[in-house]
């Protein structure tokens, strides 16, 4: 079965550096999303991106944090400037159209 | 834009019993019920879902029905097994390209 792969699993950054969180999605699938996790607390929608350009994107998504398709298969998150606050699971997701979205196994962030 | 309510927040049951967690949500545009089970430390995984032109899914042990008009829907979970025991997470869509909101979660215990 196919899969959203993310790397790292694990990321730990002192806190004002910046993070770039990676995501392959599933090849055939359109559109792509980041939601993140703090622990024990529900899945946040961070932003979605089709046709190479963000589609939406939640109040949590604002100048610290940028994605791009650099190619073909990367999805990539930026987050500038970190705080302690962004530590939290990152998951990328993907879907073919916007139903049935696939979670990647998701990046642990550490901030300290 | 759209919100989710779940309940209960914690559920235990019997082995064998059935588990039944309730999500209502806000946007009656709203077209596009997922449910998600993660395992600690793990991706949300889909399990099963739910458009809004039909009332009620079954998928084996699984079922979701949808009342669009009180706007609320259910996971009915029957004969419960230890490896239910996880958080299920429910979400809505609103119409259009929006993406998924998600409720805070249900940790569900099944005791054997």
């Amino acid at each position: 079965e196919p899969e959203v792969t993310q790397t790292p699993s694990h990321q730990v950054t002192q806190m004002g550096q910046e993070v770039i969180l990676r995501c392959v999605p599933i090849s055939n699938h359109l559109y792509f999303y980041w939601y993140r996790q703090i622990l024990g607390q529900k899945v946040e929608f961070l932003v979605s991106f089709y046709n190479n350009e963000i589609s939406e994107k939640s109040e949590i998504f604002d100048d610290q944090f940028s994605v791009e398709r650099p190619d073909g298969s990367n999805f990539t998150l930026k987050i500038r400037s970190t705080k302690l606050e962004d530590s939290a699971m990152y998951f990328c997701a993907s879907s073919r159209e916007n139903y049935g979205y696939t979670f990647g196994s998701g990046t642990r962030l550490t901030v300290v | 834009g759209e919100n989710v309510e779940q309940h209960p927040s914690t559920l235990s049951v019997q082995e064998g019993d059935s588990a039944v967690i309730k999500c209502t949500y806000s946007d009656s545009a709203s077209n596009y019920f997922p449910w998600y089970k993660q395992e600690l430390g793990k991706r949300p995984q889909l399990i099963i879902d739910i458009r809004s032109n039909v009332g009620e899914k079954k998928d084996q042990r699984i079922a979701v029905t949808l009342n669009k008009t009180a706007k609320h829907f259910s996971l009915h979970i029957t004969e419960t097994q230890p490896e239910d025991s996880a958080v299920y997470f429910c979400a809505a869509r609103d119409s259009g390209n929006t993406p998924l909101v998600f409720g805070k979660g249900t940790r569900l215990s099944v005791i054997a």
